[in-house]
């Protein structure tokens, strides 16, 4: 099972808006809506930011949200905070060899 | 207060085992699916294995299948995994994760991580 492909990295500005693509194929990504997003910052444990493709779990802020067409899902996170600069993984429910694969990762930096 | 604790990561020689765990605490543990995913040092996230509430439905990356073993005691509210014939490319940080959903295996996404433990497969 390959990873999914996701940009190395991903930069704006405070304010601006980034979006951050994740892309599989229709056995992971494309053929179920469970894909999620993590934010990880160093030396950190991951944290769900997005589930089931564009689902914010409890205390995680607005200006996360998530999408999803054909075999691509989509990060949009828009007003970017310095805070926001960490790591970013997708991963998908998968029907192939793997139950779950993940992303390669995306560097968000804020400018 | 929800927490996942790991434990048993530490340097071993390749060929060799290691048994890893995690103790949970602050949720029913037995209501809910529980994974293992690993990071190598400067790497991404990568799945490694998963096991249903009752221990009836185990899953295993390519990449461990046929070496490692998850199980858990929901008795002691912990989740372990049986790492045998270790390889250099096992190296990692290995962290617990509990599905968001309770029930069965997959579908779902991680919403609670330990912090991890490591482990270093050298000789």
């Amino acid at each position: 099972q390959s990873a999914l492909t996701q940009p190395a990295s991903v930069s704006g500005s405070p304010g601006q808006s980034i979006t951050i693509s994740c892309t599989g194929t229709s056995s992971d990504v494309g053929g179920y809506n469970y894909v999620s997003w993590y934010q990880q910052h160093p030396g950190k444990a991951p944290k769900l930011m997005i589930y089931d493709v564009s689902n914010r779990p409890s205390g995680v802020s607005n200006r996360f949200s998530g999408s999803k067409s054909g075999n691509t899902a989509s990060l949009t996170i828009s007003g970017l905070q310095a805070e926001d600069e960490a790591d970013y993984y997708c991963t998908s429910y998968a029907s192939s060899s793997a139950l779950y694969v993940f992303g390669t990762g995306t560097k968000v930096t804020v400018l | 207060e929800v927490q996942l604790v790991e434990s048993g990561g530490g340097l071993v020689q390749p060929g060799r085992s290691l048994r890893l765990s995690c103790a949970v605490s602050g949720f029913t543990f037995d209501d809910y699916a529980m994974y293992w995913v690993r990071q190598a040092p400067g790497k991404g996230l990568e799945w490694v294995s998963g096991i249903s509430w009752n221990s009836g439905s185990t899953d295993y990356a390519d990449s461990v299948k046929g070496r490692f073993t998850i199980s858990r005691d929901n008795a002691k509210n912990s989740l372990y995994l049986q790492m045998n014939s270790l390889r250099p490319e096992d190296t990692a940080l290995y962290y617990c994760a509990k599905d968001r959903r309770t029930g069965g295996l997959g579908g779902s996404a991680f919403d609670i991580w330990g912090q991890g433990t490591m482990v270093i497969v050298s000789s």
